[in-house]
C-alpha cells in the first residue's frame, strides 16, 4: 500500500542554519505530495505542495521539489529562526476526484535555537 | 472565520465511558476526516466521510463510530473508552479534490485513565 516515510526527529538547529528534513514515499499511480506544519497547539496546516513530477512547491521561504526517480519530496530551507520551530508532516494524496484521503508521515519535530 | 471546529478542548475519561466529541465547518465542504495523532506514529485515518451520507473506514477504525449528521457536521463516538485511545484527535475536511489541502481543526486532547 501507499506510504510515506520522514526522517526521525527532533532535529536542533541554531539561528540561520540550513534545514532539510528527508521524506520518500511509495506509490502506485502519480500522486500529489505535500508539507504541512503543526505549531505548538494548533491543528495542522498546509505548507507547500507538487502535483506532478519535478514540480518545486515553496513557501515562507521552504521549498520541496517532487523527485520521482527516487520518490522522495525533501523539504528545505536556507535559513531557520526561531519562528520555525514546529512539527512538520509530509504527506501523499493519490485520489482522485471522487474524495478520499492523506497519507500522512510520522512527522519531524523541528526546533530552533537562537 | 471559524473554519473547522472542535468540541471539546480536553476530555478526561475513565475506562468504559462513552463520549462524542463533535466537529462541524463551514466552508461548504464535501469530505470531512477524523485523525488521531499519536507520539512517533503520524496521523492516522479513523474514518471520513466523502460526501453527505456517506462513511468510510480510514486505518485504525476499531472501537470507533462516526455519524455525518448533515454537511456541516460529523461527528466520532467512541462506545466504551480504553486506555489506548489516548490521544489527540484531529477534524479536517476538504472538498475531496486529489490537489487541494485539508483545513484541520485545533484538536481534542484525550486521557483515558
Amino acid at each position: 500500500g501507499n506510504s510515506v516515510t520522514q526522517m526521525e526527529g527532533p532535529v536542533t538547529l541554531s539561528e540561520e542554519a540550513f534545514l532539510t528534513i528527508n521524506c520518500t514515499y511509495t506509490a502506485t499511480g502519480y500522486p500529489s505530495l505535500f508539507w504541512y506544519v503543526q505549531y505548538p497547539g494548533e491543528g495542522l496546516q498546509l505548507l507547500l505542495k507538487a502535483t506532478k513530477a519535478d514540480d518545486k512547491g515553496s513557501n515562507k521561504g521552504f521549498e520541496a521539489t517532487y523527485r520521482k526517480e527516487t520518490t522522495s519530496f525533501h523539504l528545505e530551507k536556507g535559513s531557520v529562526q526561531v519562528s520555525d520551530s514546529a512539527v512538520y508532516f509530509c504527506a501523499l494524496s493519490d485520489r482522485g476526484n471522487q474524495g478520499g484521503k492523506l497519507i500522512f508521515g510520522q512527522g519531524t519535530e523541528l526546533s530552533v535555537k537562537p | 472565520n471559524a473554519g473547522v471546529t472542535q468540541t471539546p478542548k480536553f476530555q478526561v475519561l475513565k475506562t468504559g465511558q462513552s463520549m462524542t466529541l463533535q466537529c462541524a465547518q463551514d466552508m461548504n465542504h464535501n469530505s470531512m476526516y477524523w485523525y488521531r495523532q499519536d507520539p512517533g506514529m503520524g496521523l492516522r485515518l479513523i474514518y471520513y466521510s466523502a460526501s453527505e451520507g456517506t462513511t468510510d473506514k480510514g486505518e485504525v477504525p476499531n472501537g470507533y463510530n462516526v455519524s455525518r449528521l448533515n454537511k456541516r457536521e460529523f461527528s466520532l463516538r467512541l462506545e466504551s473508552a480504553a486506555p489506548s485511545q489516548t490521544s489527540v484527535y484531529f477534524c479536517a475536511s476538504d472538498q475531496g479534490l486529489k490537489n487541494e489541502k485539508l483545513f484541520f481543526g485545533s484538536g481534542t486532547q484525550l486521557s483515558v485513565l
